[in-house]
């Protein structure tokens, strides 16, 4: 089975500053990871995903996650951020396993930028 | 393009009526889920479907919980008789395949009074 962590629940920045949201994960077999985005009253938009190669990802909107095997991390950042870029960031792996493999998500991180 | 497509976005009822959440996914794509999310338990998925079949169920909370996909373009969720506790935001994506990303709908909230 596998779990992701999300230990920030809401990270406050101000507009054109760098954020990171922490992702962990846990995992007895190789993964695949990925971040998602919900703005509000909408659902779930992928951002970037993590299937093989290259550690550093980059996604939409300017954001890039780096994969670290030996810390089990996954996490997404930007190195200056939007008003627009308010909402629920959410990370979520899957295992590499043949068959259906559930997305299991952590319990997401809200982003508030402020002018 | 058409995203995946849930009606209605919002529904108000009282505990013992029937609920049905709609979901219309993306033409093309073979692979249907249905997500709940609440503040307690974050994101779990419900169901899963592969070419209209019912693959994984494990996540259907109890028998007042089903799920039907009729054709490649509709599948429905039902919850008889509602509770309090099944207030929450109902979530249906799709994919082209079960290992593809997935795209979701804006969600039905549901309240159940």
């Amino acid at each position: 089975a596998q779990s992701v962590t999300q230990l920030d629940s809401q990270v406050p920045v101000f507009e054109e500053a760098p954020v990171e949201l922490r992702c962990n994960y846990s995992s007895s077999v190789s993964v695949y990871l990925f971040w998602y985005v919900q703005y509000p009253n909408q659902g779930l938009q992928l951002l970037l995903k993590y299937l093989s190669g290259s550690t550093l990802v980059k996604g939409i909107n300017g954001f890039e996650a780096e994969f670290n095997k030996s810390q089990t991390s996954f996490h997404l950042r930007k190195p200056s951020v939007h008003i627009s870029d308010t909402a629920e960031y959410f990370c979520a792996v899957r295992s590499m396993n043949t068959g259906f493999q559930k997305l299991v998500f952590g319990t997401g991180t809200r982003l508030l930028v402020s002018p | 393009d058409a995203g995946v497509i849930q009606s209605p976005r919002h529904e108000v009822t009282e505990m013992g009526q029937e609920v049905t959440l709609r979901c219309k996914p993306i033409s093309g794509h073979n692979s249907l889920f249905w997500y709940r999310q609440t503040m307690m338990r974050g994101l779990e998925l419900l169901i899963y479907f592969n070419n209209n079949v019912p693959i994984d169920d494990s996540g259907m909370p109890e028998d007042r919980f089903s799920a039907k996909m009729p054709n490649a373009s509709f599948s429905t969720l039902k919850i008889q008789p509602s509770e309090p506790r099944d207030s929450a935001v109902y979530f249906c994506a799709s994919s082209l395949d079960s290992d593809q990303p997935q795209h979701f709908g804006d969600g039905t909230r549901l309240s159940i009074l």
